[in-house]
């Protein structure tokens, strides 16, 4: 399996609720982060979190990291059906000299309105 | 600003043909990376730079050469298309941490 999966693979949900996206990873980072891709457009950088980082806030967004579970969850907090869309996790890290950074598969989020 | 660019926007290629992929970035940014999207799989890293005259490979470099001879361009080449090369490609730069994304080109070889 890849480096950063997503999971669920695919979320639907009612306008307003939350909607919660997981993470995980098999190695080592030195940040994570999490982006946004509407269908047929490029990727959105929505937040970064470091490795010595719990969490972090953005507006309605809400990243959590933990380092001993090699995971990390996205919460959208009132979601919209502005949100519909891709969302993937993205690790990166230095090892020997070369740059690693790993997309995982993605969650595809759609919100009814 | 622009952010970043992309030419072309699609392309359909017959095995064997080379074609390039532009990426441009008016951000003054240090990294540049090209990217390949296949259905049902995350971005995967094809080659990177780091500054301009500098490039690296990423996780799936076969295939694929590289040219950056400007900072605010970065070039993807495909020598000899081939069809497990059919996907979507994105480029991206990064001041440090985070990534600027283009829009893609769509790319099918028959």
């Amino acid at each position: 399996s890849q480096q950063g999966e997503e999971d669920p693979q695919a979320l639907s949900i009612q306008e307003g609720e939350n909607a919660t996206m997981n993470c995980s990873y098999k190695t080592s980072i030195n940040n994570l982060q999490w982006y946004r891709q509407n269908s047929g457009r490029g990727l959105v950088h929505l937040i970064l979190i470091r490795s010595n980082e719990r969490e972090k806030h953005s507006g309605r967004l809400r990243v959590t990291l933990d380092t001993s579970k090699k995971s990390s969850s996205l919460l959208i907090t009132a979601s919209r059906a502005a949100d519909t869309a891709s969302y993937f996790c993205a690790t990166d890290r230095w090892t020997s000299g070369t740059y690693k950074y790993i997309f995982g598969t993605g969650t595809r989020l759609k919100v009814l309105a | 600003n622009a952010g970043v660019t992309q030419t072309p926007k699609f392309r359909v290629l017959k095995t064997g043909q080379s074609m390039t992929l532009l990426c441009a970035q008016d951000m003054n940014h240090e990294y540049m990376y090209w990217y390949r999207q296949d259905p049902g799989m995350g971005l995967r890293l094809i080659h990177y730079s780091v500054g301009e005259g500098t490039t690296a490979k990423g996780e799936v470099p076969d295939g694929y050469n590289v040219s950056r001879l400007k900072k605010q361009n970065f070039l993807l080449g495909l020598e000899s298309a081939a069809p497990s090369q059919t996907s979507v490609y994105f480029c991206a730069s990064s001041p440090a941490r985070g990534q600027y994304f283009g829009p893609g080109t769509r790319l099918t070889v028959l």
